[in-house]
C-alpha cells in the first residue's frame, strides 16, 4: 500500500524554522519526482517546491526560493522541507505528494505549519 | 509563470445534474513535441488530500468514475461532472505542469443545489 506520511509542522516564530518530513512506503521511492504542495487557511492549493528522483534537479516558487531548501535521502524513503526566516504567509497545510514526472498521482494528509509570534 | 485561471468560483448543482468547471491558462500549455496538453485537475475534499482525477487534460486515472471528463488543448479546457453525486462535493483544481513554477487555478468550489 502506496503511504506518504508528512511530519515536523508545528509552531514557529517569525524568522524561525522548521523541517518537514514526508516518510514514504509502499512504491519504489528513488523512482519518483517528489513535490511539496502548501495550502494556506481558506486558500486554493500552491506549489511549494520539486525534486527530481536522484536530486539531480530542484525547482522553487519564488515566494519561497532562498528560504526553503527540498532534499531526499532515497536510501531512507524521506523527502524534507528545510524552512528558514519564516514568515506569517508561510502558515499553511504543507503536502507531499509523488510525481509520475510532474503529475501528481498520490499525496500525503498533510501537515500543519503555523508561523506567529 | 503560467496563470491558470478557472471559473466559475463556485456552483450548485442538482443531484444527476451536470457540472461544468472551466481552466483557461495564459499560455499555451500544449506541447509541440508530443501534441500533449500539460493539464491536471485534482479533486479536493475538506479533511482528505487531493486527489488527481486526469492528467494530460483528458486521460482519467484508475478507479476515477467515468462521470467524470477533461477536454480542451492549448489554452482552454474543460472539466465536466457529468451526473452529479453526493460524493462529488469538494473544490476542483486544474494545474499545469508544462514548466516551473508548475501553477494551480483558484479552485472551483461543487455544491448540491
Amino acid at each position: 500500500e502506496v503511504q506518504l506520511v508528512e511530519s515536523g509542522g508545528g509552531l514557529a516564530q517569525p524568522g524561525g524554522s522548521l523541517r518537514l518530513t514526508c516518510a514514504a512506503s509502499g512504491f519504489p521511492f528513488s523512482d519518483y519526482w517528489m513535490t511539496w504542495v502548501r495550502q494556506a487557511p481558506g486558500k486554493g492549493l500552491e506549489w511549494v517546491a520539486n525534486i527530481k528522483d536522484d536530486a539531480s534537479e530542484k525547482h522553487y516558487v519564488d515566494p519561497v526560493k532562498g528560504r526553503f531548501s527540498i532534499s531526499r535521502d532515497n536510501s531512507k524513503n524521506s523527502l524534507y522541507l528545510q524552512m528558514n526566516s519564516l514568515r506569517a504567509e508561510d502558515t499553511a497545510v504543507y503536502y507531499c505528494a509523488r510525481g509520475f514526472g510532474w503529475i501528481w498521482d498520490f499525496w500525503g494528509h498533510g501537515t500543519l505549519v503555523t508561523v506567529s509570534s | 509563470d503560467i496563470v491558470m485561471t478557472q471559473s466559475p468560483d463556485s456552483l450548485a448543482v442538482s443531484l444527476g445534474g451536470r457540472a461544468t468547471i472551466n481552466c483557461k491558462s495564459s499560455q499555451s500549455i500544449l506541447s509541440s513535441s508530443n501534441n500533449k496538453n500539460y493539464l491536471a485537475w485534482y479533486q479536493h475534499k475538506p479533511g482528505q488530500p487531493p486527489n488527481l482525477l486526469i492528467s494530460w487534460a483528458s486521460t482519467r486515472e484508475s478507479g476515477v468514475p467515468d462521470r467524470f471528463s477533461g477536454s480542451g488543448s492549448g489554452t482552454d479546457f474543460t472539466l465536466t461532472i457529468s451526473s452529479l453525486q453526493a460524493e462529488d462535493v469538494a473544490v476542483y483544481y486544474c494545474q499545469q505542469y508544462y514548466g516551473a513554477p508548475l501553477t494551480f487555478g483558484g479552485g472551483t468550489k461543487v455544491e448540491i443545489k
